[in-house]
């Protein structure tokens, strides 16, 4: 089956920085990619749909000044926590769509210090 | 109302046992649903697929759709410690976007 990785697997921050996760279809492409956040031992929330060549669009309640994406290219989606904050703590998966099925990546745990 | 609904367990079976795992769901503009299976700190991993009422079978698990009722379910059988995770319904739309329940964790006892 198709591949998505994910890099950072795991990250450790301070307060107030900035840390971008990126997304990468490995081997297709992907003009639209997803962004989830899953608390621990809660189910795994949409957060933004991610667009090749034109702007993400948010689910309600997610700050698109707080949580950046950027969809580079057909491969790369980033998203970038700006100005992170403890409760920003938690793991982060993306997916791609394919034919059939979603490709999930295997996430990036993000702890803000 | 979450759009939808599953029971967090955690569910706990001896080897050899059935699982059986369910979810409801209030919104009927679903069209197709998926169950997933997850190990700890890892993404997700599509078991089942399924678009239409009615039952489907992939080796051990089977996944049954009713539409009418607004209700999913998937059953293990011959469960092993290796099936041992937590089980995610999902459903969407027609426009890729996922709508999770909050997951089952369950254990298999050897």
């Amino acid at each position: 089956g198709a591949v998505v990785s994910q890099h950072p697997s795991r990250v450790i921050c301070k307060s107030g920085t900035s840390v971008k996760i990126e997304c990468r279809s490995l081997d297709f492409q992907a003009t639209t990619m997803f962004w989830y956040r899953q608390f621990p031992k809660q189910s795994l929330m949409l957060m933004a749909t991610s667009n090749e060549g034109s702007k993400a669009t948010y689910e309600q309640g997610v700050e698109k000044d707080k949580f950046l994406i950027n969809h580079a290219s057909l491969t790369l989606s980033t998203l970038t926590v700006t100005s992170a904050h403890p409760e920003d703590s938690s793991f982060y998966i993306c997916s791609a769509p394919g034919a059939n099925e979603q490709f999930f990546g295997p996430g990036t745990r993000l702890t803000v210090l | 109302q979450k759009e939808v609904e599953q029971d967090p367990g955690p569910l706990s079976v001896p080897e050899g046992a059935i699982v059986s795992l369910n979810c409801t769901y209030s919104n009927s503009a679903f069209q197709y649903f998926m169950w997933y299976r997850q190990y700890s700190r890892k993404g997700p991993e599509l078991l089942m697929y399924t678009y239409s009422s009615g039952n489907k079978e992939d080796g051990r698990f089977t996944a049954q759709v009713d539409k009418s009722s607004k209700y999913i379910s998937l059953f293990i059988r011959d469960s092993q410690p290796s099936d041992s995770a937590t089980y995610l319904c999902a459903m969407s739309r027609n426009d890729y976007k996922l709508s999770f329940g909050a997951g089952t964790t369950v254990t298999v006892r050897a």
